[in-house]
């Protein structure tokens, strides 16, 4: 089945860009997500990005896809301490029926220090 | 209006109880879902209904029993749950089929004791 792989830790100085990564292995995928967790909290949609795209842009994010690498990264410009999260990379695997059954990855949390 | 409302926000059950939980949204969703978190891991899907019917059962143990009574409101029922049940029950909604977001709700933290 869909596998959905990411690295679980990363920490990063205030100001530092992050750099979020995740591999995937359905090459037929349709869509790749990114959704942020807080602590105690639910998940907060943060983008998506469609197969055919190789980058998305949406202020300080910015989310690289590579399809033949089956590659997707997530880049937060300026870190600040509230982005201190654990943040699931997803896929929308075409075998869902149309429904968001989303995979998820296992998370990375991210920590910022000053 | 992007929100999914679930209650109650925690939830501790005995083994022998029933209870329910509930998920709320007024974004005129058709499609809604049961996602489970256990600690440090990612959600995993449980239940998935369409215009209020099931479309989806990941082979989730009978002790769960989804409801969808109309076309904004999602419960989910317990009995008999075990201690290793015990998680964050996250409720989702989407557009319906073909749509590219889902919007989560803040999760019910379940403990069974």
């Amino acid at each position: 089945g869909e596998d959905v792989e990411q690295s679980l830790f990363l920490s990063v100085r205030e100001g530092d860009s992050s750099v979020i990564n995740c591999t995937y292995t359905d090459s037929s995928s349709t869509y790749l997500y990114w959704y942020k967790q807080e602590p105690g909290a639910g998940l907060q949609l943060l983008t998506y990005i469609f197969s055919n795209m190789d980058m998305k842009q949406d202020q300080r994010l910015t989310v690289l896809l590579n399809k033949k690498d089956k590659h997707l990264s997530l880049r937060i410009a300026d870190t600040q301490t509230g982005d201190s999260a654990i943040y699931f990379c997803a896929d929308y695997p075409p075998f869902s029926g149309g429904y968001n059954k989303l995979i998820f990855g296992a998370g990375t949390r991210l920590a910022v220090h000053p | 209006d992007t929100e999914v409302t679930q209650t109650p926000k925690h939830l501790v059950m005995g083994m022998t109880n029933k209870k329910s939980l509930k998920c709320e949204q007024h974004m005129g969703h058709r499609a809604m879902y049961w996602y489970k978190q256990k600690a440090k891991k990612p959600p995993e899907l449980m239940f998935v209904y369409s215009y209020e019917k099931l479309s989806i059962n990941e082979s989730v143990p009978s002790r769960f029993s989804p409801e969808c009574p109309n076309s904004s409101l999602l419960n989910l029922h317990l009995h008999a749950l075990q201690p290793e049940d015990s998680a964050l029950y996250l409720c989702a909604s989407s557009q319906g089929q073909g749509d590219t977001e889902a919007f989560f709700g803040q999760g019910t933290r379940l403990t069974v004791v």
